[in-house]
């Protein structure tokens, strides 16, 4: 299985400051149709995991433009401009480029 | 509006079995149609976070299903499009399993739109 390493496990913040989080493939997450399938979900405590960001830096509908996604090689980053209250809880890069699908370990925003 | 709910969630013991349903509702509002949705179930697990336990792809392309190394042999889902349901049949269960459980609908043809139930919970414990 893929091995996604996120970093740090745990991200204290200023809300109105910058955050950014990591995740690290072992492998290469490009399919063999060209694309990357790389998201990032917030998972709010008491709700339902929420997909922010897919194919490495494509918004989801609704969600605001401080959340963005970039890659360099197999390093991914999620990043949140001017952090609000509502943006605490815990992270997780998700591929879903080979088969299964796996989750990083989770970066909680406190 | 889009709606996935999960049910059947229980507290068993080791090596008892449990059916989990996911029922979808709003898509057609939406513009997308149940059938065309990949219906994957993922888990939430004290203390290791989120964890993907299995996917169905559309009837159209097969609807196979596919499933984590965890659960694989343990584990079967199947679809109902006629219903708009997907189950999450789990025999054998064990201790680890114990977690909260979520129905996710991927459509792959309308830019991976991504939605989520707000999740059933499983307790195995002896």
């Amino acid at each position: 299985d893929v091995l996604l390493t996120q970093s740090p496990a745990s991200l204290p913040v200023t809300l109105g400051q910058v955050a950014s989080i990591s995740c690290r493939a072992n492998e290469s997450l490009v399919h063999r149709d060209g694309y990357i399938y790389l998201s990032w979900f917030q998972h709010r405590p008491g709700q339902s995991p929420r997909r922010l960001i897919y194919k490495v830096a494509s918004r989801d509908s609704g969600v605001p433009d401080r959340f963005s996604g970039d890659a360099s090689d197999n390093d991914f980053t999620l990043t949140i401009t001017r952090v609000e209250a509502e943006d605490l809880g815990i992270y997780y890069c998700c591929q879903g480029t080979h088969w299964p699908w796996t989750f990083g370990q989770g970066t909680r925003v406190e | 509006e889009v709606q996935l709910v999960e049910s059947g969630g229980d507290f068993v013991k080791p090596g008892e079995s449990l059916r989990l349903s996911c029922s979808a509702s709003g898509f057609r509002g939406s513009g997308l149609l149940f059938r065309n949705a990949w219906m994957t179930w993922v888990r939430h697990l004290p203390e290791k976070g989120l964890e993907v336990v299995g996917r169905i792809i559309t009837t159209r392309d097969g609807g196979t299903g596919s499933y984590s190394t965890a659960v694989r042999g343990r584990f079967t889902i199947s679809r109902d499009d006629s219903a708009d349901t997907v189950s999450l049949q789990m025999n054998n269960l064990r201790l680890e399993d114990t977690g909260v459980y979520y129905c996710m609908a991927v459509f792959p043809l309308q830019s991976w739109a991504n939605f989520w139930g707000r999740g059933t919970r499983v307790t195995v414990s002896s």
